[in-house]
């Protein structure tokens, strides 16, 4: 069984930088596993951040930025905002027709 | 804008069928992308179910294939998730969301629905 692996929590002070990583347990995340992320504020539906490994919904601040880094797909949140104090999920496509969300990140802003 | 809502009764029977609607306003389902289901069991983490094309494919998450049908009404732009012989462990909030693909594969979800919760209970 596949599991997608994300840190269960990080904490950023206002204006910091944090990196959120999701890892794969099948080995390096590529942009062929179509790394995604989502917001997922208190009580409300996911939002879509970031497709395609590093492209931004027309709706996503510019301070959200997505990438690969050692192996693992990466989301930057630079210049935190009290705002973007939600949990956030991964989701990786390994074919089969239905892709894996990874068990989120919980971020503080503090 | 693209806009999803989904509908259906928040309280079912174990053993009985769970049926959920997602009415689609904004777009024509029968224009393209998949169309999925995504749960998310009360203070847990998020689950992909299944997706339909817009021509009728469907595609589910393997382990729950034998108990999942996702269908589709493009005369009413709604599409339509059934979870059979439910179990406390279907309930969840259910999402439904429109799902792009890459070569016909449905990979990411970008328009969600609010989401509605569905309790397994006698």
């Amino acid at each position: 069984q596949t599991v997608v692996t994300q840190e269960p929590s990080l904490t950023v002070s206002p204006g910091g930088t944090v990196t959120l990583t999701c890892a794969s347990s099948t080995g390096a995340v590529t942009s062929g596993y179509h790394p995604n992320w989502f917001q997922q504020k208190a009580g409300q539906a996911p939002r879509a951040l970031i497709y395609e490994t590093s492209n931004r919904h027309s709706w996503t601040p510019a301070r959200f930025s997505g990438s690969l880094l050692g192996g693992k797909a990466a989301l930057t949140l630079s210049g935190v905002q009290p705002e973007d104090e939600a949990e956030y999920y991964c989701l990786l496509y390994y074919g089969g027709g239905a892709p894996v969300f990874g068990g989120g990140t919980k971020l503080t802003v503090l | 804008q693209v806009q999803l809502q989904e509908s259906g009764p928040g309280l079912v029977k174990p053993s009985e069928t769970l049926s959920l609607t997602c009415t689609v306003s904004g777009y024509s389902i029968s224009s393209g992308f998949h169309w999925g289901w995504i749960r998310q069991p009360p203070g847990q983490g998020l689950e992909w179910i299944g997706s339909i094309y817009h021509t009728g494919s469907t595609y589910y998450k393997p382990s729950l294939k034998s108990r999942v049908t996702i269908s589709v009404d493009t005369s009413k732009n709604q599409f339509s998730l059934k979870v059979s012989s439910v179990t406390a462990a279907d309930t969840a909030v259910y999402y439904c969301a429109r799902v792009p693909s890459a070569g016909q594969q449905p990979v990411r979800a970008d328009y969600w629905g609010q989401g509605t919760l569905v309790t397994v209970s006698s």
